[in-house]
């Protein structure tokens, strides 16, 4: 059975940095397309960042520059480096697996949420 | 980028309506475009994918249609278990991807 499971959400003050987590079982991250996709409160889905079975990563606009997508393949496990976070960033966070190149994420986790504020 | 551009926003409706959720997108994605379901509290459930492919479990109740830029998501006969908001998703480009504003479906 697949399965996500995010973590590693909290509050931060503005400028600081958080690291979330993504565990994934039942499939490889490596092989696949990965996503972090994530919502303000009360607020529409906003695409984040992927990574490609390949390791190429994208941003979007919003947070390209601060944020870093990465793996760890001998823990199955996807990552999200956020740095210089700001108010703007607060949102529920979560992972999802990609049937296809851009999108279209057939699992997604839970989520985790990440509260910046002072 | 490519804008998704979701009408309605809120949709008011009855178990047993026939209703229809629009999505265009700025550029043409060919067939690209997803929908998907999202509850309170919940992530988002992939409903359909390439425009018009029924994902697995889904109930056929959910169809999709259109191509290049202007797209549909009807459903023929809303059940309780319907009234959620609804996305599309533009998966046109490998650089990334885009979602529309997302359209609350309301009992009427």
């Amino acid at each position: 059975e697949v399965q996500l499971v995010e973590s590693g959400g909290g509050l931060v003050q503005p400028g600081g940095s958080l690291r979330l987590s993504c565990a994934a079982s039942g499939f490889t991250v490596s092989s696949n397309y990965m996503s972090w996709v994530r919502q303000a409160p009360g607020k529409g889905l906003e695409w984040v960042s992927v990574v490609y079975s390949g390791g190429t990563p994208y941003y979007a606009d919003s947070v390209k520059g601060r944020f870093t997508i990465s793996r760890d393949n001998s823990k199955n496990t996807l990552y999200l480096q956020m740095n210089s976070l700001r108010a703007e960033d607060t949102a529920v966070y979560y992972c999802a697996r990609d049937r296809a190149h851009g999108g279209l994420s057939d699992y997604w986790g839970q989520g985790t949420l990440v509260t910046v504020s002072s | 980028d490519i804008q998704m551009t979701q009408s309605p926003s809120t949709l008011s409706a009855s178990v047993g309506d026939r209703v229809t959720i629009t999505c265009r997108a700025s550029q043409s994605i060919s067939s690209w475009l997803a929908w998907y379901q999202q509850k309170p509290g919940k992530a988002p459930k992939l409903l359909i994918y390439k425009a018009s492919s029924l994902e697995s479990g889904v109930p056929s109740r959910f169809s999709g249609s259109g191509s290049g830029t202007e797209f549909t998501l009807t459903i023929s006969s809303l059940q309780p278990d319907d009234f959620a908001t609804y996305y599309c998703q533009q998966y046109n480009s490998y650089s990334g991807s885009s979602f529309g504003q997302g359209t609350k479906l309301e009992i009427k």
